[in-house]
């Protein structure tokens, strides 16, 4: 079955250090993202791409890094110059679905503390 | 730009009783717009969308959602609350031409016995 893949689920970032959360999909979807939930604020998106070797800043890019090499894969990395990541991060893609109707599709998410 | 506005961040219902989770959006272009539920520490799950034609759409689990223009409204019903129910539940809404989704802060949904 089509899906998208994040992992790990849990992961634990020590101060100072940068790390990468992972994404994949195989729903050949074009589009991809990146968000990031925190209790009472909702999901805010941090970056996005549309294609390929392309992507944009979303409202919370700061502290944050990604690459767009292949189209099935959008990694996203915390850098230490973000005061604050203990979150739960959400990769989504967009594209038609099984039966030709837009929609998207979520992985089931990363919870990222800082120890 | 586009934004989404959800009233209500907790609402409580006793099983068996009307649900209706409400949503008013922003938009400068005809949206297309979704609600997603999510269970703890899970990602989200479609419950339904409407981009264009029938107004009235229905989704999984019972719940239902109507698109009015005039209101910009966009608010979840279900019939009859199922403890199962009990999630957060998220509107939003995208902009056809850039593919963003920009979400409401959520409302959680608690079922009493």
């Amino acid at each position: 079955d089509g899906g998208i893949t994040q992992s790990p689920k849990y992961l634990f970032r020590k101060e100072g250090q940068n790390v990468t959360l992972s994404c994949e999909q195989n729903l050949n979807h074009d589009a991809m993202y990146w968000y990031r939930q925190d209790p009472g604020q909702g999901l805010r998106l941090i970056y996005y791409s549309q294609i390929v070797n392309d992507f944009q800043k979303g409202d919370i890019a700061e502290g944050y890094s990604v690459s767009r090499e292949k189209k099935e894969s959008f990694p996203l990395t915390v850098t230490s110059a973000q005061k604050n990541p203990t979150a739960f991060y959400l990769c989504a893609s967009s594209g038609l679905d099984s039966t030709q109707v837009y929609g998207y599709t979520f992985g089931s998410g990363t919870r990222l503390t800082v120890v | 730009a586009q934004s989404v506005t959800q009233l209500g961040s907790h609402v409580s219902v006793s099983e068996g009783a009307l649900v209706l989770l409400r949503c008013n959006y922003s938009s400068s272009v005809p949206p297309y717009l979704f609600w997603y539920v999510q269970y703890p520490n899970q990602g989200l799950q479609l419950l339904l969308k409407y981009t264009t034609g029938a107004t009235l759409v229905k989704g999984i689990n019972g719940f239902e959602a109507e698109f009015k223009k005039s209101e910009t409204s966009f608010h979840l019903t279900k019939p009859s609350a199922h403890m199962s129910d009990a999630a957060e539940y998220f509107c939003a809404v995208s902009d056809p031409n850039t593919d963003k989704l920009i979400f409401g802060t959520g409302t959680r949904l608690q079922v009493f016995p």
